[in-house]
């Protein structure tokens, strides 16, 4: 069966800093890979997706970037952090393919002092 | 544009009082319809694909239906351990690969 790690599972962090999400799937090769942000009361918004090895897609213009070094595994990063990154992360993945769900990972609580 | 709404946005319900969700699309062509549940602090699990119209899909006491412009989801006698936000998703015109997701209803069922 497939699973999907996602951590950490909180973060606290200053303005400022760096920020590196990770993600890893198991138990599928090639699949594509999602990145979102869930705000309170809001919808999940798309940050990025990647159809493969060194494949991204952006979103939205923002202060933040991704990168998939490996088939089954993908980062988010940030240079710098500002007090509007925070929000709740999302990982997730799907098969290659039409009409397939996304699966997602149990998210990262980042909050910026 | 493609959207997902979905109705109510919180919906309290007494155990074992049956009721149902609503998710109305509009999207060009549609290819599916995804129903998840989350709960706090969590990511979306996923519950069903509807493909087309007139699809059914059941699970436990939840049951999903679709029809050309929305989809349901019907709760049957619910229990205290159904509350959860459930949100509903449909592929985005442009491609397989995106989906654009409603806000969710936000279900809590009491003892």
């Amino acid at each position: 069966s497939q699973t999907i790690h996602q951590w950490p599972a909180t973060l606290v962090q200053p303005v400022g800093s760096p920020l590196s999400l990770e993600c890893t799937v198991e138990g599928t090769s090639n699949p594509n890979l999602y990145w979102y942000r869930q705000a309170a009361g809001r919808g999940l918004q798309l940050l990025f997706y990647s159809v493969g090895i060194g494949q991204i897609s952006s979103e939205v213009p923002q202060n933040l970037s991704a990168s998939r070094p490996q088939d089954r595994q993908f980062i988010l990063s940030s240079k710098k952090l500002l007090l509007s990154d925070s929000g709740f992360y999302l990982c997730a993945w799907n098969r290659q393919g039409r009409v397939q769900p996304q699966h997602f990972g149990d998210g990262t609580r980042l909050s910026i002092l | 544009e493609d959207q997902v709404t979905q109705s109510p946005e919180a919906l309290r319900l007494q155990e074992g009082e049956s009721s149902s969700l609503n998710c109305s699309y509009t999207v060009s062509g549609l290819r599916g319809l995804f129903w998840y549940r989350q709960d706090p602090g969590k990511g979306p699990e996923f519950l069903f694909t509807l493909y087309s119209a007139g699809e059914e899909k059941e699970k436990e006491r939840l049951k999903a239906t679709l029809t050309k412009k929305e989809s349901f989801l019907h709760i049957t006698a619910p229990k205290p351990e159904d509350s959860a936000t459930y949100l509903c998703a449909v592929p985005n015109s442009g491609g397989y690969q995106k989906v654009t997701f409603g806000i969710g209803t936000k279900l809590q069922v009491i003892p």
